[in-house]
């Protein structure tokens, strides 16, 4: 059974600072690796999704990449800004029904 | 745009009642979902589907009921048999390989 955990569960980091996100997983067999943001009271937001054959994703400051040899995702955050705070969750994709998601990083930007 | 819409936000449920959770999707994706989440957990899947008229069970069916009459649509059925219905609800939509979209969730509380 797939496992996949997010370390550390909870980060606070100054503004203006980079920063990075961790994701493992046990069972490299995935299609896909996907991370979103989740804002208090509000859904999950889609910021990148890596399929199997790709190594990373970039999008604006977000920048993910993906070792299913070594079964790592990163979530890489350029320049951090208080409204990045929220609880980002990575989740392993291994068909339809299929996916696992981590418990989540709860990150906060202070001004 | 495309996306998931879920209604309403916020719903009270009575003891012994049941209430009903509205998902649409516009994204002509075949398969969708609900999970249920409760504060410091992670995301449960109730029940999933993959076709029209087709459903599965997930890891906590049990006082739950949906039914997919239409690709668009999939409605969950908070039965009076679920002792703890109090929790935030996420419908997702997916394609084969293809990463989720969530809706904004169902935040249901019991009076």
């Amino acid at each position: 059974k797939q496992e996949v955990t997010q370390i550390p569960a909870a980060l606070s980091v100054p503004e203006g600072e980079n920063l990075v996100l961790n994701c493992s997983f046990t069972d490299s067999a995935i299609y896909n690796l996907q991370w979103f943001r989740q804002d208090p009271g509000k859904g999950l937001t889609s910021l990148l999704l890596i399929q199997s054959s790709q190594r990373e994703q970039t999008s604006g400051r977000l920048n993910a990449s993906l070792d299913k040899s070594s079964g790592r995702s990163t979530l890489y955050i350029a320049a951090s800004q208080p409204g990045d705070s929220a609880t980002y969750l990575c989740a392993s994709g291994a068909g339809y029904q299929k996916v696992t998601f981590g418990t989540g990083t709860k990150l906060q930007v202070i001004p | 745009d495309g996306g998931i819409t879920q209604s309403p936000k916020y719903l009270f449920r009575k003891e012994g009642q049941n209430v009903t959770l509205s998902c649409e999707q516009n994204l002509n994706h075949d398969a969708m979902y609900w999970y249920r989440q409760d504060p410091g957990q992670g995301l449960r899947l109730i029940y999933y589907s993959q076709i029209v008229n087709d459903f599965q069970k997930g890891d906590i069916a049990e006082g739950y009921s949906v039914s997919r009459e239409k690709k668009e649509s999939f409605p969950l059925t908070v039965t009076s048999a679920q002792k703890n219905p109090t929790a935030f609800y996420l419908c997702a939509s997916s394609i084969s390989r293809g990463g989720y979209t969530f809706g904004s969730g169902t935040r249901l509380t019991v009076v």
